[in-house]
């Protein structure tokens, strides 16, 4: 079964400043990779994702990520932290071609300063 | 494209009723549809996974007479919550995807139950 660590419980950034939210996965191969925000009382938005190719994926609102096997991890990055950033993110995986079933990481809560 | 709805968006009910939250898909055919619960502060957990015409099939340790999930048309599915109590209490979020992409599901905005 897979599984999906996210390490960082809670962020604090400056505006302005860059960001990088952790991602580690289990999975006996590569796995669909995904990032999703999500704001208060909303529902989720798929950030960016990863299925093959280039490790380098470029995402909607100035967001990046990259694949590193080796890690397994799929770390999400951001250049300059809007205020509009503060939200809850969360890294998920799912199996290639099979039953498409996401499991999700326990969540980064970002919080952005003046 | 690519969007899902939810209805309703809150629910408050006494407990022992019955809730139905609907979960459309508006502007494609999902083939199958997933169900997950989300406790505050906590990350989503899926309940059930429901394909077109056939039964859906819950995860391990989720009560399927307790939550009835039918699966009806490639654009609608329903979740209702049955004698709820208090501790049914959550946010429900539906999910999506169609057959031809690549696993991706789309998401709905989600229903926030409160049982009394």
């Amino acid at each position: 079964a897979q599984s999906v660590t996210q390490p960082d419980i809670h962020i604090t950034v400056s505006e302005g400043a860059s960001l990088e939210l952790r991602c580690n996965y289990s999975y006996g191969a590569t796995p669909y990779l995904f990032w999703y925000v999500q704001s208060p009382g909303q529902g989720l938005q798929l950030l960016l994702k990863y299925f093959s190719g280039d490790t380098l994926v470029q995402g909607i609102k100035g967001f990046e990520a990259e694949f590193k096997r080796s890690q397994s991890s799929f770390n999400l990055r951001k250049p300059s932290v809007h205020w509009s950033d503060a939200a809850e993110y969360f890294c998920a995986v799912a199996p290639p071609r099979v039953d498409y079933k996401l499991s999700f990481g326990a969540g980064t809560t970002v919080t952005v300063r003046a | 494209g690519a969007v899902v709805s939810q209805h309703p968006s809150w629910v408050i009910c006494k407990s022992g009723t019955s809730v139905k939250i609907e979960c459309r898909s508006l502007d494609f055919q999902a083939t199958t549809m997933f169900w997950y619960r989300q406790f505050p502060k906590q990350s989503l957990m899926l309940m059930a996974t429901s394909n077109e015409g056939s039964k859906a099939t819950y995860e391990q340790g989720v009560e399927k007479d307790k939550f009835l999930i039918n699966h009806a048309s490639l654009t609608l599915s329903t979740l209702t919550v049955t004698s709820a109590h208090p501790e049914d209490s959550s946010f429900y979020i539906c999910s999506a995807r169609d057959g031809g992409s690549y696993g991706e599901q789309f998401f709905g905005p989600g229903t926030r139950l409160t049982v009394l």
